[in-house]
């Protein structure tokens, strides 16, 4: 079964609006939840979450963690066609000898019409 | 930041053929090295961990012997897929993560897209 979920798969929105994208995960040993941007080729990162309850924040884009109920949200404001991607939730838990893993979800693609 | 590369970009050969796909840490070492394969309008699944001078750890389902992995330094790894098919066809992400970061933050590639004919 997926060990990360996102919520919705895809979401169609308009210039201007507030879109709130979602993350579920269930993992043995977590490290650390990092959300990513993919346009046409690999992912570029947004923000990595350790801590619960403290949000970060770039421009328009913030994302807070929340580790007892095991979710993750990020919100983007004032959305711009340039936001316009797959956003990627990943988790990065122990995988045993010293390493640590992603796993990512299936992302959320969003669609911002002018 | 940390520039991790991918080389070539975009690949198209013969079934059959093997086709070798490169990933090197530009300005930092990378401790570890991993290998993504992500198919049209899915996530990003991890393939294999690869450790500097050691053997690459691959994810179940993953056939050890048709995807070669070589991780000959800290700034450079190698996937193979040998003797390609069709449903081999993918686009192929690598990322490092930097020996001497507190985050172990993953660096990725660019991505190489293989078609398989």
């Amino acid at each position: 079964e997926d060990k990360v979920v996102q919520s919705p798969l895809s979401l169609v929105v308009h210039e201007g609006d507030t879109v709130t994208l979602n993350c579920s995960y269930e993992v043995t040993n977590f490290r650390s939840l990092l959300w990513y941007k993919q346009e046409k080729k690999a992912p570029t990162f947004l923000f990595m979450l350790t801590s619960s309850g403290i949000e970060k924040k770039s421009g328009r884009l913030s994302s807070i963690l929340d580790k007892k109920e095991l979710f993750s949200i990020l919100n983007i404001t004032a959305t711009q066609t340039g936001d316009s991607a797959v956003y990627l939730c990943a988790v990065e838990d122990y995988s045993g000898a010293g390493s640590y893993q992603l796993t990512f979800g299936k992302g959320t693609k969003l669609s911002v019409i002018p | 930041g940390a520039v991790v590369s991918q080389h070539p970009s975009r690949v198209i050969c013969k079934s059959g053929t093997s086709v070798k796909i490169e990933c090197r840490s530009l300005d930092f070492q990378a401790t570890t090295m991993f290998w993504y394969r992500q198919f049209p309008k899915q996530s990003l699944m991890l393939m294999a961990t690869s450790n500097e001078g050691s053997k690459a750890t691959y994810e179940q389902g993953v056939e050890k012997d048709k995807f070669l992995i070589n991780h000959a330094s800290l700034t450079l790894s190698t996937l193979t897929v040998t003797s390609a098919h069709p449903e081999d066809s993918s686009f192929y992400i690598c990322s490092a993560r930097e020996l001497l970061s507190s985050y172990n933050e993953q660096f990725f590639g660019p991505g190489t897209r293989l078609t398989v004919l």
